[in-house]
């Protein structure tokens, strides 16, 4: 089946440690998205990229990091530069101009 | 100002009610407009493109108005299961194509 996946579903943080949020898509869509919401909020970009090798910041990038070396992955790195990193990450993917489907997100947790 | 504003609700109505939601839109170069259905710790699904003309989908009505840069979603016959919150979501041409999420509106259907 085509879709969108996001691993883990579930992910506890130490503080100060880096961790690894995986998106892939089967779906052959250039662009890829990740996005932040946090309780009772909307969602806030923090990094999107429109083909393979090239990405830009959103709005919210600081004390994030990505990388696009195939066209079916754009993991995100949490760093311990983001100070408030609990939250929930959706990642998402798009043929350009069209709508985005979404995987069904981490929940990630500072402990 | 935000790119993308959305009155957050939370909209409380009784079954069976007639309900609308208007969401505006800062840059003139939106190309694509969209309305998706987010429930509670999901991922936002897709509710409905916004065309031009307008467009219809059984009790949901979607329109824009370029002139004055909104889109609205009417919703009539209210169900409990339309309890969700509703995101616009804006595909801008001239920033790469990005999709700009508005902060959602909540809706609760109450019996």
């Amino acid at each position: 089946d085509g879709g969108i996946t996001q691993s883990p579903k579930y992910l506890f943080r130490k503080e100060g440690q880096n961790v690894t949020l995986s998106c892939e898509q089967n779906l052959n869509h250039d662009a890829m998205y990740w996005y932040r919401q946090d309780p009772g909020q909307g969602l806030r970009l923090i990094y999107y990229s429109q083909i393979v090798n090239d990405f830009q910041k959103g709005d919210i990038a600081e004390g994030y990091s990505v990388s696009r070396e195939k066209k079916e992955s754009f993991p995100l790195t949490v760093t311990s530069a983001q100070k408030n990193p609990t939250a929930f990450y959706l990642c998402a993917s798009s043929p350009r101009a069209v709508e985005a489907f979404f995987g069904q997100g981490t929940r990630l947790t500072v402990v | 100002r935000k790119e993308v504003e959305q009155d957050p609700g939370p909209f409380n109505v009784p079954e069976g009610a007639t309900v609308a939601f208007n969401c505006t839109y800062s840059n003139s170069a939106s190309q694509s407009f969209f309305w998706y259905r987010q429930d509670c710790r999901k991922e936002p699904k897709l509710l409905m493109s916004v065309y031009s003309s307008g467009n219809e989908d059984g009790r949901f009505t979607a329109q824009l108005n370029r002139a004055s840069q909104y889109i609205s979603l009417l919703i009539r016959d209210s169900k409990l299961s339309d309890s969700a919150t509703y995101l616009c979501v804006v595909n801008i041409a001239n920033a790469g194509n990005m999709l700009t999420f508005g902060g959602g509106t909540r809706l609760m259907v109450k019996p």
